[in-house]
This record gives C-alpha cells, structure tokens and sequence, in this order.
C-alpha cells in the first residue's frame, strides 16, 4: 500500500518563502504530485517529479530525492492566495488501474 | 485545458433517499474517472476508478452497493448515494485523466465537488 506524511499546517507572512515536505512510503514508485486546493474548491494540479532534482513552474517549484522518498513544495514570494490546502499524491497501480493517493494535506496560511 | 463538470454543487435530502451526481467531461474523453470522498479539513480519499464500458474498481472500504457508480459513455460518470444516511454527509470530488487506464499521465483534472447534507 501507499502512505504520505505531510505537516498539518504551516503559517508565513506575505513575500516569504515556505516549504512543505512530503515522505512517502510506496510499493511501487512512479512518480510525486502536488496539488493545490482552497476551501471549498476543487484540487487544482500544480507540479510533478518523476525523477531526482527540481521542477520549477513560476514561484512555485517541487523536489524530489526518491533515494530518501522524500519530496517537497517550495513556494515563493508568498501571496495572499496562496492560502490553501496543499497535498502530495503518489501513483498506484494497485488493482490494474494508475490512480493517486493523497497525503493528508497542509493547511498553508499566509498572513500579511 | 481539460475541463470538468461535476453537478450538482450542492445538495440537501432526506435520509433514506438517494442521490445522484454526476461527473462529465466536457472537451475530452475520459475512459477513466475517479470519485473522491472528503471530510472537512481532510484529504481526498478515493472511493472507486471508474472506467468506461466496465464495472467500477472500490476501493477497500467502500461498499458497492452503497456507492452506485456508472461510466456509461466516454465523458459520463455518475455516482449515486443510495439510502443516504447523515454519516454520508460529506464533499464528493470526481476526476478524470485523459488517456487510458494504464495512462502515465500524472495529471488529474478535477470537478468542483459535490457537498451532499443528508438530514
């Protein structure tokens, strides 16, 4: 089976820079995503990393280190609207079909 | 970009009755569509894979008879709530990938979600 540890909640301040980490613990690994959820909206997908290193997609970026299962989501020049929900999600293949599996989510509360 | 349609947004009914949502995609085919279940300030847990044509895969836990779902068409999934209790209460997300069941693609595109009230 899949597991994901994330932190439950994290405060910044507007402009500063914050990182959600995310370790996981998977019978197959294909690959880490994050997405991005508001209260009371839908998760929006916001990066992936298949392999080692760093993906960066505007002020948000995401890392990977599948050596340690670990990955986190750095998010810079915080905004206001950043304040969401944020998970990481593992693929399985359990059963014959691709599906995600979420972590638990972090509530990011940005304050000005 | 994928877009989908989940309706309705929000429902209120009787316990004992049944409710039904459903899930489309609107500018691609979706062969395969998952259903989400999420309680306040939790994470989205997975009910079922829908897929077109076939029966839906659950996921342990989750009864079937329960949880009616149907893929009937290629941009169509319905989830129906049958006998619906106050512990069903809760926020129901569908999602779809493009591709087939097997897709590498990592990429899903959710529906605005369903948040269903039995009282």
């Amino acid at each position: 089976g899949q597991s994901l540890e994330q932190p439950s909640e994290v405060t910044a301040v507007e402009g500063a820079i914050v990182q959600i980490n995310c370790t996981y613990q998977t019978s197959g690994f294909y690959g880490l995503s994050w997405y991005q959820q508001h209260d009371g909206g839908a998760p929006t997908f916001l990066s992936y990393n298949g392999l080692d290193g760093l993906e960066e997609t505007g002020r948000f970026s995401s890392f990977l280190s599948r050596s340690d299962s670990y990955g986190y989501l750095l998010l810079q020049e915080l905004q206001m609207k950043d304040s969401a929900s944020y998970f990481c999600a593992v693929r399985d293949f359990s059963g014959g079909y691709n599906k995600l599996i979420f972590g638990a989510g972090t509530r990011l509360a940005v304050h000005p | 970009g994928a877009v989908v349609s989940q309706h309705p947004s929000r429902v209120i009914c009787k316990s004992g009755t049944s409710v039904k949502i459903e899930c489309r995609s609107l500018d691609f085919q979706a062969t395969t569509m998952f259903w989400y279940r999420q309680f306040p300030k939790q994470s989205l847990m997975l009910m079922a894979t829908s897929n077109e044509g076939s029966k839906a895969t659950y996921e342990q836990g989750v009864e079937k008879d329960k949880f009616l779902i149907n893929h009937a068409s290629l941009t169509l999934s319905t989830l129906t709530v049958t006998s619906a209790h106050p512990e069903d209460s809760s926020f129901y997300i569908c999602s779809a990938r493009r591709g087939g069941p097997t897709s590498g693609a990592n990429v899903l595109t959710f529906g605005a979600g369903s948040r269903l009230t039995v009282l």
